[in-house]
Formats: C-alpha cells, structure tokens, sequence
C-alpha cells in the first residue's frame, strides 16, 4: 500500500529564511505528488503537482518542490518565507487510496512557524 | 475564483444521532470526494462520487455513511447514528474529472464533535 511520511511535525523558521519541508513517499509505480496548504479555517489550497518530466516544479506563492525518485522524496522549498506562509502543509499522493484510485493519500502535515 | 463550500462550519451532535454535511462542489466539477481527518491524524479519503453513485469507497466508509446529490448542486454526506470516533473534521473535494492526475479542489472543512 502507498503511504506518504512528513518527518516533521512542526518546523520554525524566521522570517526571510529559507525553508524546506520534507515528504518521503511509498508507491510502487510513478507517483502523482502533490503539496497542498492549509491556513486556519480554510481549505486545502494546492501548492503545486508532480506527475512526470521536470522534476523540479514550479508553484504558487513562491514554491517549488523536487522530485528524487531514488531517495523516494518530494520536498517542499521556498528561498524566502513570509509571515502569511504560517499554516499547515500537508504531501499527498495520488493512485491508490485504500485499494481504489481516486483518493489522495496524505501525509500527516507539517506545522509551519514563522518568527519574526 | 470559485471555490468549494462547506456547511455548517462546525457542528455539535449526541451519540446515535445523524448528521449531514453539505457541500456545494464547484459547479462545472463532475467527480466529488469526501475526506476526513480526526484530530492529530492524517487526512484520510472516504469516498467518490460520479454520476450519481459511489465511484469508490475506502474501508472507512461504512454501512452507517451515505452520500448524495440531491439536486444539482449539493453534495452530501450522512452519518446515520453518529459514534465518538466520528469527532474529526470532514473535507468535501471536487475535481473537473477522474484521475489521479486530476487536482481535487477542497472545502474549509466542517468540524464535527460527537458527545
């Protein structure tokens, strides 16, 4: 079965920093990666999706994410945080939820803090 | 931008009691999902929806969850006799088409406590 692991619960990170958040993913086949955001009482918002090619993708607000097939990884990047990115930040991947194909599997998130 | 809807934003029930949830999925949008996360735990996926019927289920969704569309924009998921461990929040998704290329657009969440 296919299972999304996000090492970190929560991170700090000053304001102006750099960051990168980890995803770690077990599937058997190529994987369809996502990184989705959530703030306080919203939604999911997705960041940005991986499915083939370039394996370094491009996303809104300013991330991006790399694929690296032989580590198993798909982490989440941004050279300069901003306060507004403090949230909750969540890896999923797509194919093979629970025996079927429509569901996401998900990491259990990551925490973001930003100091200032 | 259009986005999913989720009503109510929180919701407070007894044991044994039912509830429903409703979504309103963007509106050009065919496939629909429930999903839910209990507190501490990873998002986990319940259900889709196509063409008025179940297009699959996870082991989670048991005989005591139902989903419908009752009318053309709603989209809603029952618990019949609602148990302590149904306390999580449930987030309804929908995507333009089936897939696991397709990106699935997310609701805010209803947060569900079961006393």
């Amino acid at each position: 079965a296919q299972s999304v692991t996000q090492p970190d619960i929560h991170i700090t990170v000053s304001e102006g920093a750099s960051l990168e958040l980890r995803c770690n993913y077990s599937y058997g086949a190529t994987p369809y990666l996502f990184w989705y955001v959530q703030s306080p009482g919203q939604g999911l918002q997705l960041l940005l999706k991986y499915f083939s090619g370039d394996t370094l993708v491009q996303g809104i607000k300013g991330f991006e994410a790399e694929f690296k097939r032989s580590q198993s990884s798909f982490n989440l990047r941004k050279p300069s945080v901003h306060w507004s990115d403090a949230a909750e930040y969540f890896c999923a991947v797509a194919g093979a939820s629970g025996g079927g194909a429509d569901g996401l599997t998900f990491g259990k998130g990551t925490h973001l803090i930003i100091q200032p | 931008e259009p986005e999913v809807t989720q009503t109510p934003s929180h919701q407070v029930t007894q044991m044994g009691q039912e509830v429903i949830l409703r979504c309103v999925p963007i509106s050009n949008h065919l496939y629909f999902y429930w999903y839910r996360q209990i507190l501490g735990q990873k998002v986990e996926f319940l259900v889709s929806f196509y063409n008025n019927e179940i297009s699959e289920k996870s082991e989670i969704f048991d005989d005591q969850f139902s989903v419908e569309r009752p009318d053309g924009s709603n989209f809603t998921l029952k618990i019949r006799s609602t148990k302590l461990e149904d306390s999580a929040m449930y987030f309804c998704a929908s995507s333009l088409d089936r897939g696991p290329q397709e990106t699935q657009y997310f609701g805010p969440g209803t947060r569900l406590l079961v006393l």
